[in-house]
């Protein structure tokens, strides 16, 4: 059964500096986002992404945050100056089409010291 | 703006009982109602999802139950077992949107 994939599944680093977080949708999917999930919260949306451009983002999504797809298979994220408050676990998601089934990938857990 | 709001936050319920888990959404934009299962350490995995023109669906054991008036949906988990231990969170969408919209989760716990 196809399946979302992310890397890393654990990624630590230091207040201020870049990460990329990286995933793979499922391969017929057009749509694809990322949500995150501070620990013991809900998830909340941060931006999706429809053919090569964002089509909605969040509140959250400032300047610190891109996407891109980089070819044509790979989703990734980036913050570009991390901050404490960034630690969460990230998942991206994929869908075949707007407003229908996402499914989510295992997630990665960052945590900025 | 709490768009979805879930209750209760936590359940225990004996093998073989049935947990209920209730939904109330604000935005009557919203078109399309999926219920999502999370275990520790994992992503949330899609369960079932409804779309507001019927009032029940059933896949196994999960039951959706859609009350487009009141603006409610539940999930039924009948003949609850220890493996259905998890989070599960409600979400919604609407046709205009691209993301969805989470509950807070409720935490089920099944005793054996």
């Amino acid at each position: 059964e196809p399946e979302v994939t992310q890397t890393p599944s654990h990624q630590v680093t230091q207040m201020g500096q870049e990460v990329i977080l990286r995933c793979v949708p499922i391969s017929n999917h057009l749509y694809f986002y990322w949500y995150r999930q501070i620990l013991g919260q809900k998830v909340e949306f941060l931006v999706s992404f429809y053919n090569n451009e964002i089509s909605e983002k969040s509140e959250i999504f400032d300047d610190q945050f891109s996407v891109e797809r980089p070819d044509g298979s790979n989703f990734t994220l980036k913050i570009r100056s991390t901050k404490l408050e960034d630690s969460a676990m990230y998942f991206c998601a994929s869908s075949e089409q707007r407003n229908y089934e996402q499914y989510f990938g295992p997630g990665t857990r960052l945590t900025v010291t | 703006q709490q768009q979805v709001k879930q209750s209760p936050q936590s359940l225990i319920v004996q093998k073989g009982g049935i947990s209920i888990i209730n939904c109330a959404y604000e935005n009557t934009a919203f078109d399309y109602f999926p219920w999502y299962q999370q275990f520790p350490g994992k992503g949330p995995a899609l369960l079932i999802a409804i779309r507001p023109d019927v009032s029940e669906k059933k896949e196994g054991r999960f039951t959706i139950s859609f009350n487009k008036s009141a603006k409610q949906f539940s999930l039924h988990i009948m003949d609850s077992q220890p493996g259905d231990s998890a989070t599960y969170f409600c979400a919604a969408s609407m046709r205009s949107d691209y993301k969805l919209s989470f509950g807070a989760g409720t935490t089920v716990t099944v005793r054996a």
